[in-house]
């Protein structure tokens, strides 16, 4: 079947402009999650979300970061007036349910000049 | 807090070649523990896992153990090919649902 889609798959922008990452979870999954992939901090987790429950946040490196699940699938990671230290390739990863395998999208790469 | 401490890189192998990726982990539960790989120009892909002690996952000729009492999940595979060139990373999830990854190393198979 489909696996996690995301897109674009690569976006160049300035300093200052504001971004967004849209992620498409594999079908049924209730389980999203948004990681960065980054030179000086590795992979990191950023915000996971579970059905209709409150997201865990607790991973967004500043409140530029925000991002919302509509319907319970899409998922759009909005990055406000980026700066260069942004730039990284954004991961987004589905699973069934919380604590099971998680499966990861192919990934954003965004480059803030 | 949790964390993941695996071999750096880069590692450079001949085919046939026997391959070691070392990892240690540090947390506060019962983790399962994971090792994905990322092909050049792809996206990372579950490799194999294991959920608790002395669990062995197994992959595409890939072996982990899970060591519970030196804290480790050690990759092994017996005769690497050209297509195993990727950067694999170690990862747990502990109690709760997020996955800490290690940095990640860099292998490269040649033929």
């Amino acid at each position: 079947g489909a696996g996690v889609s995301q897109s674009p798959s690569n976006k160049v922008t300035e300093k200052g402009k504001d971004v967004e990452l849209r992620c498409d979870p594999i079908s049924g999954h209730t389980a999203l999650y948004w990681y960065r992939q980054s030179l000086g901090q590795g992979l990191e987790f950023l915000i996971y979300f579970q059905g209709n429950s409150a997201p865990d946040k607790s991973g967004l490196p500043s409140d530029r970061f925000s991002a919302e699940r509509t319907g319970g699938s899409v998922s759009t990671l909005t990055i406000q007036r980026t700066q260069q230290e942004d730039s990284a390739v954004y991961l987004c990863a589905s699973s069934p349910l919380a604590g099971e395998t998680q499966y990861f999208g192919p990934g954003t790469r965004l480059l803030v000049l | 807090g949790d964390s993941v401490t695996q071999m750096e890189g880069p590692v450079t192998l001949s085919e046939e070649a026997f391959l070691t990726i070392n990892c240690t982990y540090t947390a506060t539960g019962y983790p399962s523990l994971f090792w994905y790989v990322q092909y050049p120009g792809e996206g990372l892909q579950l490799l194999l896992k294991a959920t608790k002690a002395d669990d062995k996952g197994s992959n595409k000729g890939f072996e982990a153990t899970y060591r519970k009492e030196t804290t480790s999940f050690h990759l092994e595979k017996g005769s690497v090919q050209v297509s195993d060139s990727a950067v694999y990373f170690c990862a747990l999830r502990d109690n709760d649902y997020k996955l800490s990854f290690g940095a990640g190393t860099t292998v490269t198979v040649r033929a």
